[in-house]
């Protein structure tokens, strides 16, 4: 299994919402990330997990809130979000924090209304 | 100045042209290297890694300078499903940067 899994794929909430993103993958790896990417604009890093422990968080907003239940799996809880937070949330993995190559999830798009 | 930059483009070259474009990165203490492609709203893909005495996989061969801090990705007879944009990335310690991505379009 060569893949991170996304879900949902598509999400639509309103700004009073919570919802969660989740992804999953079973390759291992020991690093993994969540990445925003709004159009026309490269992914930009907002948390790193490595060995189940919060590294990096890009000083994000505290209405996003990530949670690694165990080495496979990666939550964005989302709370009180705003209309300029939609965008396409992007999950990744890699073999260590820095490692060659990551492989990304597919992503879910996500609207704020 | 921006850690990883690269020209935006588009490119728009027929199809069979040869294209090269370059990404330059200011931090000399970087340590990795890669091109990865990403295709309209989907998600980045690996395209390659990026070693010092630059490498080939097929008709994509890259190219690090590390006196003058850029590396390049040169496509040969390119096809149409060579559309996509073109993202550079550099690792520098645990850090991950992401370039802004060159379009390229390949027109039949």
């Amino acid at each position: 299994d060569t893949e991170v899994t996304q879900t949902p794929k598509h999400l639509v909430m309103g700004m009073t919402n919570k919802k969660s993103l989740k992804c999953e993958q079973h390759m291992g790896h020991r690093a993994m990330y969540w990445y925003k990417q709004k159009a026309k604009k490269p992914p930009e890093l907002m948390f790193v997990y490595s060995y189940e422990k919060l590294s990096i968080n890009e000083s994000v907003p505290s209405r996003f809130s990530p949670e690694c239940p165990n080495s496979s799996l990666l939550n964005l809880h989302l709370h009180a979000l705003q209309p300029e937070d939609s965008a396409l949330y992007l999950c990744a993995s890699s073999q260590e924090v820095g490692g060659y190559g990551y492989t990304f999830g597919s992503g879910t798009r996500l609207t704020v209304v | 100045r921006k850690e990883v930059e690269q020209d935006p483009g588009p490119f728009n070259v027929p199809e069979g042209a040869t294209v090269a474009f370059n990404c330059t990165y200011s931090n000399s203490a970087s340590q990795s290297f890669f091109w990865y492609r990403q295709d309209c709203r989907k998600e980045p893909k690996l395209l390659m890694s990026v070693y010092s005495s630059g490498n080939e996989d097929g008709r994509f061969t890259a190219q690090l300078n590390r006196a003058s801090q850029y590396i390049s990705l040169l496509i040969r007879d390119s096809k149409l499903s060579d559309s996509a944009t073109y993202l550079c990335v550099v690792r520098s310690a645990s850090k991950i940067i992401f370039g802004s991505g060159t379009r390229l379009s390949i027109r039949p």
